[in-house]
């Protein structure tokens, strides 16, 4: 399961934001690798790819965002929120061993 | 350039069998590590992950769906197809099929996604 906090998150255009999320299990994989991906869903479009492996930025993502964390604590970090940003986050597990899930979404709005 | 696309019925009846085709370009589904995915999203709610297909032919299941669920590919289509048997209401979502372009060491995340296709259950 994971558990991602805060599920409403109201920013200011210049200001960080922060987004956790917790697993019930370990998604540190033996290879030393963390299986917990981030996404963002935009109004009205398809999710898209933020992070993966917990702290690898997806092509053409802005490097204002960042990830971090291992084991079962992650964080989705934005260094300044812009208005494109808006739309509901989403962590995903990808560890073999587990089924793939998402966590609830947080959404972020200006 | 990598795109997805899914197609199938906007509307099913309940307890008929739903099956939705993910047809892709851009990249091969033989490629070591490449996998295709359904995700799943209820109206106003969060994304749930239906199943995956592996190049080497492997495939997972939601644990919840899987007794309903197949996933096969035709990679001589460039297709993946997803087959739910004994649909309900509240398997009314959008469905999309994403890719990702490797595993293990080089897993990439689910890259690329499709638009969506909006499936309603009702009678």
């Amino acid at each position: 399961v994971l558990t991602q906090s805060p599920l409403s998150l109201p920013v200011t255009p210049g200001e960080p934001a922060s987004i956790s999320c917790r697993s019930s299990e370990s998604l540190l994989d033996r290879n030393g690798f963390n299986y917990l991906d981030w996404y963002v869903q935009k109004p009205g479009q398809s999710p898209q790819l933020l992070i993966y492996m917990g702290s690898s930025r997806a092509s053409g993502v802005p490097d204002r965002f960042s990830g971090s964390g291992s084991g079962t604590d992650f964080t989705l970090k934005i260094s300044r929120v812009e208005a494109e940003d808006i739309g509901i986050y989403y962590c995903m597990q990808a560890l073999q061993s587990l089924p793939i899930t998402f966590g609830q979404g947080t959404r972020l709005d200006i | 350039q990598i795109t997805l696309k899914e197609s199938g019925p906007t509307l099913v009846k309940p307890t008929q069998t739903l099956t939705l085709t993910c047809t892709f370009s851009g990249f091969s589904l033989n490629g070591n590590g490449v996998s295709v995915g359904w995700i799943r999203q209820p109206p106003g709610k969060a994304l749930e992950w239906v199943a995956v297909i592996y190049w080497n032919d492997d495939k997972r299941y939601n644990p919840s769906l899987k007794s309903r669920v197949t996933i096969a590919k035709d990679t001589s289509k460039d297709q993946v197809v997803l087959t739910m048997t004994n649909v309900d209401r509240v398997d009314t979502a959008t469905y999309y099929c994403a890719r990702t372009g490797g595993a293990g060491y080089y897993y990439t995340g689910w890259d690329y996604w499709g638009q969506g296709a909006q499936v309603t259950v009702s009678s």
